[in-house]
């Protein structure tokens, strides 16, 4: 059974410029969730995607924004980037009864 | 005040010995619970999940939920080198997967 795919893996993208990033599921699972790691401020929750439908949402400005596709593939969008932007981005996905997340390898977004 | 608290460590236990990890959150509303290791520049690895009282075991981990202290709390028997990393807990206050984690705890295990 496959993991959680995110790509790319590494990304440097300059200050202003928008960033995509794509997330696909392990296979059956219905729900994907992305999150912001940071040394900061560690793991935060950035939005949910169940069924193409956006779930729940974190606190984060609309900068971020996401989709889920009918194959249950994500992509998040992080448009004007802030050198603050700078982190590892994390999708998990999840089943349906809100009981197993298993987090992809990471996006590291580096912006200069 | 955070929703979930962990020591940040680092806990530093003998190869051999039982490494207690602790968690307490905010929301009463709480369903279910995650331990999560994270080793570094890794992304973080689920070890278990639990939402009832009591205890749930699996191999070496002992998860113990207790709700009306809120407070959750991960034991890892016979302690490895292997296991240092940092555990990360996290809850979530319904069947969604938004996921509140704490800060993490960082475990060293000496050999």
């Amino acid at each position: 059974k496959a993991g959680v795919t995110q790509t790319p893996r590494y990304l440097i993208k300059t200050r202003g410029q928008q960033v995509t990033l794509s997330c696909s599921p392990i296979s059956g699972h219905r729900s994907v969730s992305w999150y912001q790691q940071t040394p900061g401020q560690g793991l935060q929750f950035l939005f949910e995607y169940f069924s193409e439908t956006q779930r729940n949402k974190g606190n984060f400005p609309g900068r971020f924004s996401g989709r889920q596709f009918s194959n249950s593939r994500s992509e998040m969008n992080v448009s004007t980037l802030e050198l603050g932007d700078s982190a590892l981005y994390l999708c998990a996905s999840g089943d349906t009864g809100g009981t197993e997340a298993f987090f992809g390898q990471g996006t590291r977004l580096t912006v200069v | 005040q955070k929703e979930v608290e962990q020591n940040s460590g680092p806990l530093s236990v003998p190869e051999g010995a039982i490494a207690s990890l602790n968690c307490t959150y905010s929301d009463r509303g709480s369903q279910s619970f995650f331990w999560y290791r994270q080793y570094s520049g890794k992304s973080p690895e689920l070890i278990m999940f639990i939402y009832s009282n009591g205890d749930k075991e699996d191999g070496r981990f002992t998860a113990q939920l207790n709700k009306a202290s809120q407070y959750v709390s991960l034991l890892i028997r016979d302690s490895q080198p292997s296991d240092s990393a940092t555990y990360l807990c996290a809850v979530n206050a319904d069947s969604s997967y938004k996921l509140i984690f704490g800060s993490g705890t960082r475990l060293l295990v000496r050999p």
